[in-house]
Parts: C-alpha cells; sequence; structure tokens
C-alpha cells in the first residue's frame, strides 16, 4: 500500500497520560498536515511541515501538542497530559509540491480518553 | 482566517435523481477549493477539485462550479446512486492553509 498510513488505528488512554502518534506520508510527498476531527465535523488543520519544517500552526494547538518531522519523512504528533476533549480522529495527509493543495489522508488514528 | 460554511447539513435523494452542495468561503485569496466523500469510519477521499483560475470542471457524473466573485462553490453529482451515500466536506485553501466545512450528509434511497 502506497498510501498514507497511520500508527495506531485506535489509542485508549486515561486521562493525564501522554499518547503519541506516528504517521508515514506517501514517500515522493514533502508536504505533512494533521488534523483534528470530531463527529459531525469536518477535519480541523492542526499543523503543516514542508520538509521537516514546521511552518504553521493552528491555534487549536496548545502548548499539550507536538508535533515533529526529524528526517524529512515521518511525522509524529504527540499529546502530554491528555483531557477527555481530546477524544477525537486525528488525521494526517501528504501532498507533493505540484500540484500545491491536492492532499490525500491517511486512515485515522482514534483516540478515546477516558 | 479563512471560514468555510457548507449546505445542506443533510441531504437526501431518491436513486437517479440530481444532487447539489454548496459552500461559501470568506478569504478572496483562497485558490483551491476540493472535495471530500467520507464514508462512516473510512478517511477523507478526494473527489475532485478546482482552481480559481477554472469556473467549472466536470468528471462523469460529478461537477464542481467556482463563483470567485460571489465567493462560493458547488457539487453536483447527478444520477445519484446508492453507493454515493456518505459525508461530503468542501474545502478553500490558499496554500496549504486548508480549512473545511462542517460536511454534508448525503442519503441516496433506492
Amino acid at each position: 500500500d502506497t498510501g498514507v498510513s497511520q500508527d495506531p488505528r485506535h489509542k485508549i488512554t486515561k486521562r493525564g497520560q501522554n499518547v503519541t502518534f506516528r504517521c508515514d506520508p506517501i514517500s515522493e510527498h514533502n508536504r505533512l498536515y494533521w488534523y483534528r476531527q470530531t463527529l459531525g465535523q469536518g477535519p480541523e488543520f492542526l499543523t503543516y511541515f514542508q520538509n521537516e519544517a514546521q511552518l504553521e500552526k493552528s491555534r487549536l494547538l496548545s502548548d499539550r501538542f507536538s508535533a515533529e518531522r526529524p528526517k524529512g519523512s515521518f511525522s509524529t504528533l504527540e499529546i502530554q497530559r491528555t483531557e477527555q476533549g481530546d477524544s477525537a480522529m486525528y488525521l494526517c495527509a501528504s501532498s507533493s509540491r505540484e500540484p500545491a493543495g491536492e492532499q490525500y489522508f491517511g486512515p485515522g488514528t482514534r483516540l478515546t480518553v477516558t | 482566517g479563512e471560514n468555510v460554511e457548507q449546505h445542506p447539513s443533510t441531504l437526501s435523494v431518491q436513486e437517479g435523481d440530481s444532487a447539489v452542495i454548496k459552500c461559501t468561503y470568506s478569504d478572496s485569496a483562497s485558490n483551491y477549493f476540493p472535495w471530500y466523500k467520507q464514508e462512516l469510519g473510512k478517511r477523507p477521499q478526494l473527489i475532485i477539485d478546482i482552481r480559481s483560475n477554472v469556473g467549472e470542471k466536470k468528471d462523469q457524473r460529478i461537477a464542481v462550479t467556482l463563483n470567485k466573485t460571489a465567493k462560493h462553490f458547488s457539487l453536483h453529482i447527478t444520477e445519484t446512486q446508492p453507493e454515493d451515500s456518505a459525508v461530503y466536506f468542501c474545502a478553500a485553501s490558499m496554500n496549504n492553509d486548508m480549512r473545511f466545512g462542517a460536511g454534508t450528509r448525503l442519503t441516496v434511497k433506492p
């Protein structure tokens, strides 16, 4: 499968714990995005990387959230001290330089905070 | 920042009828407008997109129109089939800053 992959697909954690998600983009794509999606809503932009550089972060991304893409390939999203409000689907997407804009999504990681 | 509104939130049509979903955006600098289809429990799938230098684009039963002056764009599905049932999201983007609408749940009744 040469599409975007994410791991794990599901994560259940207790409030206050830290969690980390991984995203592997399509191999030739240099741009990577993280979104959060709650039930009945569209994806909400969290952050964006071009190669290893994090170029944009949403105001939705509190200090408890951090994302990295150390070698410009896979990316990780960490949530520290999880809260029940963090429960959502976390989607990763990637795109190539040209044509700009076409984003392809991974299957998502569904986080449940109990 | 960009704000995208999408209507209707739910749409039910009879198989074979047409379905139209409309979106408006706020940032006149947005230049890329994709549409995604999301089936229950699955990832959003890009089904068609349009750029600001084009007014209309068609791909088989799916078409998208863009009115830059009015800042709205629409998805048209003709000859709907039960497998078209899903949630559809519009989005607007300038460079890499993409904002999504809240989605339209389309149900096609056989």
